[in-house]
């Protein structure tokens, strides 16, 4: 079916650890857009991307890092994982007029 | 900058009560509003958006939105809630215009709790 998936939907992993998120969509949009929602903040963006190799921060940006080296995949990397970065991350992209949002990935850090 | 406020983190409604979540909005641009539901452990779904026109917006599930600029307010309004409404909202902005890219800046979530 079409849509957004992310993996792994779970994850725990130990302080200092590199992980990766992965999100793949298969309408093709151009932009996507990493958030994480954390109680009490909402969804705060951290990274988007208007096109393959074309990214850029969004408000909460440090720690993380992304690529997008094809049009359908947008991975997530903490280089270093700290607790603080425990959270529920959600992979969007941007149909005509609206974001559209995977299931998202909880990751627990400890 | 722009930012969104949810006035209510909290709200505890009947079975087919109605319902109002508040959201105020500040920026300094146009801007394109939209509500999302997040039902528990899911993702956000749009419920619906206002990007221009008509000032009333309806949307999925019965719900509606009244954009006031004067006000700078977008709050959902359903005349009768069920059970299955019990969830997560989010209010969110985006700049309009042609350097749109679309990053939403979102309001704190308001859970909405209908109780039989």
């Amino acid at each position: 079916d079409a849509g957004i998936t992310q993996s792994p939907r779970y994850k725990i992993t130990e302080t200092g650890r590199q992980v990766t998120l992965m999100c793949h969509q298969t309408w093709s949009h151009s932009y996507m857009f990493w958030y994480r929602q954390d109680l009490g903040h909402g969804l705060r963006l951290i990274y988007y991307s208007a096109a393959a190799d074309i990214t850029d921060k969004g408000e909460v940006p440090d720690g993380y890092v992304v690529s997008r080296s094809k049009t359908e995949n947008f991975p997530l990397t903490l280089e270093s994982a700290t607790r603080s970065q425990t959270s529920v991350y959600f992979c969007a992209s941007r149909t005509s007029s609206a974001l559209h949002f995977g299931n998202g990935t909880r990751l627990t850090v400890t | 900058a722009q930012s969104v406020t949810q006035l209510d983190s909290q709200v505890p409604v009947f079975e087919e009560a109605p319902v109002e979540l508040r959201c105020n909005y500040s920026s300094s641009v146009s801007v394109y509003l939209f509500w999302y539901v997040q039902y528990p452990n899911q993702g956000l779904q749009l419920l619906l958006k206002y990007l221009s026109g008509s000032t009333l917006v309806k949307g999925i599930n019965g719900f509606e939105a009244e954009f006031n600029k004067s006000q700078t307010s977008f709050h959902l309004r359903k005349p009768s809630v069920h059970i299955s409404d019990t969830a997560e909202y989010f209010c969110a902005v985006s700049s309009s215009g042609s350097s749109n890219t679309g990053k939403l800046i979102f309001g704190q979530g308001t859970t909405l709790q209908v109780k039989p």
